[in-house]
């Protein structure tokens, strides 16, 4: 199964809260989760990416949590900014060249 | 200044009239993909490429063509289009193996008639 599972649809977050963004996946081949984040206009622009060897990545105030067991990987945003309001993308591969992507994360932080 | 550029960013066609949408980029990138993004369905990769002269399909493959006889460049040609490849398009870059950051282009805005 190739499919990429993102939730919410959109979310809504008050300035200074956190943000989280869900992915489930069922191809256990999928080896390399990176996140895009898209704002109107321009074309995705990679996040944060991590690897199923490791359960968490932090890059300043964005987090990727991995669960491999259950196939779910999540995005967290802390402190969230009127500036990070955005549409937000997970995605997998299996290393192939391959990649699926979610279908997407509307983000809006009210200030 | 490194970059991904897509020629048109907009346009506007007709059923059955051939088109091509350039990329390009200038990161000396061996990996080159296009993808569609259309409202509730996110990006799908079209066609994909690892190298001159290697491409091999994506998920959504139907009514495109691609080549890549230059490093730099990765067209995509849609022979003959239809009104359900109204979309917009990316095109993206990278190093190496699938494990390396895609550079997205500005996006093409295709509508077809």
């Amino acid at each position: 199964q190739q499919q990429v599972k993102q939730s919410p649809q959109s979310l809504i977050v008050q300035k200074g809260g956190i943000s989280i963004i869900n992915c489930a996946y069922e191809n256990t081949a999928f080896d390399y989760f990176p996140w895009y984040q898209q704002f109107p206009g321009k074309g995705p622009a990679l996040l944060i990416a991590i690897r199923p060897d490791v359960s968490e990545k932090k890059e300043g105030r964005f987090t990727i949590s991995f669960n491999k067991s259950a196939k779910q990987f999540s995005l967290h945003i802390m402190d969230s900014q009127p500036g990070d309001s955005a549409t937000y993308f997970c995605a997998a591969s299996p290393g192939t060249y391959k990649y699926i992507f979610g279908t997407g994360t509307r983000l809006k932080v009210l200030a | 200044e490194a970059q991904v550029t897509q020629n048109p960013r907009y346009l506007i066609t007709v059923t059955g009239k051939k088109l091509t949408v350039t990329c390009s980029q200038n990161m000396n990138h061996e990996y080159m993909s296009w993808y569609r993004q259309d409202p509730g369905l996110g990006l799908r990769q079209i066609y994909y490429s690892m190298n001159v002269e290697v491409t091999d399909k994506g998920d959504v493959p139907e009514g495109y063509k691609v080549s890549r006889k230059e490093k730099r460049n990765f067209p995509l040609i849609l022979e003959s289009p239809s009104p359900n490849q109204t979309s917009l398009y990316f095109c993206a870059s990278s190093w190496g193996d699938s494990y390396n950051e895609q550079f997205f282009g500005p996006g093409t805005r295709l509508t077809v008639l």
